[in-house]
């Protein structure tokens, strides 16, 4: 059962854009959502993360935005850069259950 | 911040042989570490928690006794594959929280395993 979907799979978007990144959650209990960053052979690198208890978290050119009643959450990627494409992943946590439950990914292109 | 480190990041060996993986906490002590696996394109899954000290916690589907967890150290926890065949080829990664620093939790750079 996939607990965290994420849409879209794939994103192209022109240099100086918004990307927007969507994932919904299905287990009430989650109160942790971190979004990573991967590039092609690397591990995972935490980006931002946003507790439910705010509607919203900046971080320079990174801003996820939070839903609580539509159990969903969002990463807005600001003056996209070429260097910004990579995969992106949502995940979830509860407290006192460290594991972390991803999503499905999006590979993000920003092209020139 | 914290590190997390993998050895090696890159592996190649036969079918039948068994390899080791290492993560390491480079700067904090991880009483627990995480796992993962990730084929191509596809996101991370969990395989199994490890607990210094104690057994490890495998998630539903993975074989304990294919995969060897270890957690001999509050900063090293050792991943076995045992008999190794090609559908075990993957990028295998591990990660930690730093218990100083909320719920965030740290990857290691990944392992890529090819069993010919």
């Amino acid at each position: 059962q996939q607990q965290v979907k994420q849409s879209p799979q794939s994103l192209i978007v022109q240099k100086g854009g918004i990307s927007i990144i969507n994932c919904a959650y299905e287990n009430t209990a989650f109160d942790y959502f971190p979004w990573y960053q991967q590039f092609p052979g690397k591990g995972p690198a935490l980006l931002i993360a946003i507790r439910p208890d705010v509607s919203e978290k900046k971080e320079g050119r990174f801003t996820i935005s939070f839903n609580k009643s539509a159990k969903q959450f969002s990463l807005h990627i600001m003056d996209s850069q070429p260097g910004d494409s990579a995969t992106y992943f949502c995940a979830a946590s509860r407290s006192g259950n460290e594991k972390l439950t991803f999503g499905t990914g999006t590979r993000l292109t920003i092209i020139p | 911040g914290a590190v997390v480190s993998q050895h090696p990041s890159r592996v190649i060996c036969k079918s039948g042989t068994s390899v080791k993986i290492e993560c390491r906490s480079l700067d904090f002590q991880a009483t627990t570490m995480f796992w993962y696996r990730q084929f191509p394109k596809q996101s991370l899954m969990l395989m199994a928690t490890s607990n210094e000290g104690s057994k490890a916690t495998y998630e539903q589907g993975v074989e304990k006794d294919k995969f060897l967890i270890n957690h001999a150290s509050l900063t090293l926890s050792t991943l076995t594959v045992t008999s190794a065949h090609p559908e075990d080829s993957s990028f295998y990664i591990c990660s930690a929280r730093d218990p100083r620093g909320g719920p965030r939790k740290f990857f290691g750079p990944g392992t890529r395993l090819t069993v010919l």
